[in-house]
């Protein structure tokens, strides 16, 4: 069935070095895929997509890597920020289907 | 421009009560989303609004759930009886309704904690 899921629940990182948040999932119908932010006491917060025509797109500080062979999705977050800390959610979408599948989420702590 | 709201923010319950919660959504966001996160889960989609038209519900848990829509703007979700396994953090989403995923952005709500005691 479909699934979204993360490979590490926490991750700890030094403030200014890159941040690499992992995401696997299992259907490979999905075409649309999305990184949420969660800060705390706030809902999900959009950062960046993709959708599986592409392999890679970059944002603000942000680059979404998507690699459809091994069904793979990587957030990478270039000189971490302590503001960066929050709960990171990889998510899937078909377009037929509207609603948003998530995976666990990670938790990303920022080391001073 | 405002984002999604939703009310309350808390709400704490004994087993067994009603409760109900509120989202308004974007104006001009024809879908509107409820999702739900129970403790130490994933957020899971409970049902998705299109206007007034209950479009997708194959995410509320039991007949306890209700989810209206009245006019096509605010939504409610009303749990009647709560029971314990229904406490949670309850999002809103709302979305334009392009037809394209990809551009239809959701976007969240802060969400409403639940606890049934």
């Amino acid at each position: 069935g479909e699934s979204v899921g993360l490979h590490l629940p926490t991750l700890s990182v030094q403030e200014g070095d890159n941040s690499i948040i992992n995401c696997a999932y299992s259907n490979s119908a999905s075409d649309y895929f999305i990184w949420y932010k969660q800060e705390s006491g706030k809902g999900p917060q959009f950062i960046i997509d993709i959708r599986s025509n592409m392999d890679k797109r970059q944002g603000q500080r942000v680059t979404v890597l998507l690699n459809k062979t091994v069904k793979h999705l990587s957030l990478q977050i270039a000189a971490t920020q302590p503001g960066d800390s929050a709960v990171y959610f990889c998510a899937e979408n078909h377009w037929r289907d509207d609603k948003i599948i998530f995976g666990k989420g990670t938790r990303l702590h920022i080391l001073p | 421009e405002a984002g999604v709201t939703q009310f309350p923010s808390h709400s704490v319950i004994e087993k067994g009560q009603t409760v109900t919660l509120r989202c308004d959504p974007i104006s001009g966001h024809d879908n509107l989303y409820w999702y739900r996160r129970v403790m130490g889960k994933e957020i899971k989609f409970l049902l998705h609004f299109v206007k007034e038209s209950k479009q997708d519900e194959s995410g509320m848990p039991n007949n306890r759930f209700l989810a209206e829509r009245t006019g096509g703007t605010y939504s409610t979700l009303k749990v009647q009886p709560a029971e314990l396994e229904d406490s949670g953090v309850y999002f809103c989403a709302s979305s334009l309704n392009t037809g394209d995923a990809s551009t239809d952005t959701q976007y969240f709500g802060p969400g409403t904690r639940l606890t049934v005691l």
